[in-house]
């Protein structure tokens, strides 16, 4: 299996300008979670789907965050406008919840700076 | 609420020496607990976890955690450090057995492994 794919790898942008980062899970997996890493905050969780659909959306830090699922496999995490401060490593991880062995499995990240 | 505090944002060693990683907890149910591991521009990497039965949990590339609910920890050892060995390190704690809910990270450790 290829793993998680994240798209793109870096992004460079200008203040106010929109951001959309993309995110294939593993296929065949039915959680898909998005994750944002800073050196101020560390790895927060921002939201998470279940079978396409937003479990829990309250890490998404404003209004200026949205997520989507379209699909089992496609994912997108939306900045609109975008802030320096929006700057960081953005990670997306799916994983099958059979039971209690199942794993997260996280993709190589997305690298953001908002300029 | 749960919450994960890692001692130390940086451990030195030296190669061959016993490598020690501390984590501490904070869970009002039953946690699950797990260690991932982070390469430079790399994501993240499950090192063992902790879901339920034998509290010593022995994971990939020699490393293993022991699970003590009297002390709220779930420290990670090695017995012999290596050069490869040198990487961010997160705990996480995750009320479910972590596929079916979002994972609380500490702020990380950095390892640095000394020739």
């Amino acid at each position: 299996d290829a793993g998680v794919i994240q798209s793109p790898r870096h992004e460079v942008t200008e203040m106010g300008q929109e951001v959309t980062l993309r995110c294939k899970p593993i296929s065949g997996h039915d959680y898909l979670f998005w994750y944002r890493q800073t050196m101020m905050r560390g790895l927060e969780l921002l939201i998470y789907f279940n079978n396409n659909v937003p479990i829990d959306d309250s890490g998404m830090p404003e209004d200026r965050f949205s997520a989507k699922m379209p699909n089992a496999s496609f994912s997108t995490l939306k900045i609109q406008p975008s802030e320096p401060r929006d700057s960081a490593v953005y990670f997306c991880a799916s994983s099958f919840s059979a039971g209690l062995q199942e794993t997260q499995y996280f993709g190589p990240g997305t690298r953001l700076l908002v300029l | 609420a749960q919450s994960v505090t890692q001692l130390g944002s940086h451990v030195s060693v030296s190669e061959g020496a016993l490598v020690l990683l501390r984590c501490n907890y904070s869970s009002s149910v039953p946690p699950y607990l797990f260690w991932y591991v982070q390469y430079p521009n790399q994501g993240l990497q499950l090192l063992l976890k902790y879901t339920t039965g034998a509290t010593l949990v022995k994971g990939i590339n020699g490393f293993e955690a022991e699970f003590k609910k009297s002390e709220t920890s779930f420290h990670l050892t090695k017995p012999s450090a290596h050069m490869s060995d040198a990487a961010e390190y997160f705990c996480a704690v995750s009320p479910s057995g972590g596929g079916a809910d979002g994972l609380t990270f500490g702020k990380g450790t950095h390892l640095i492994i000394q020739p």
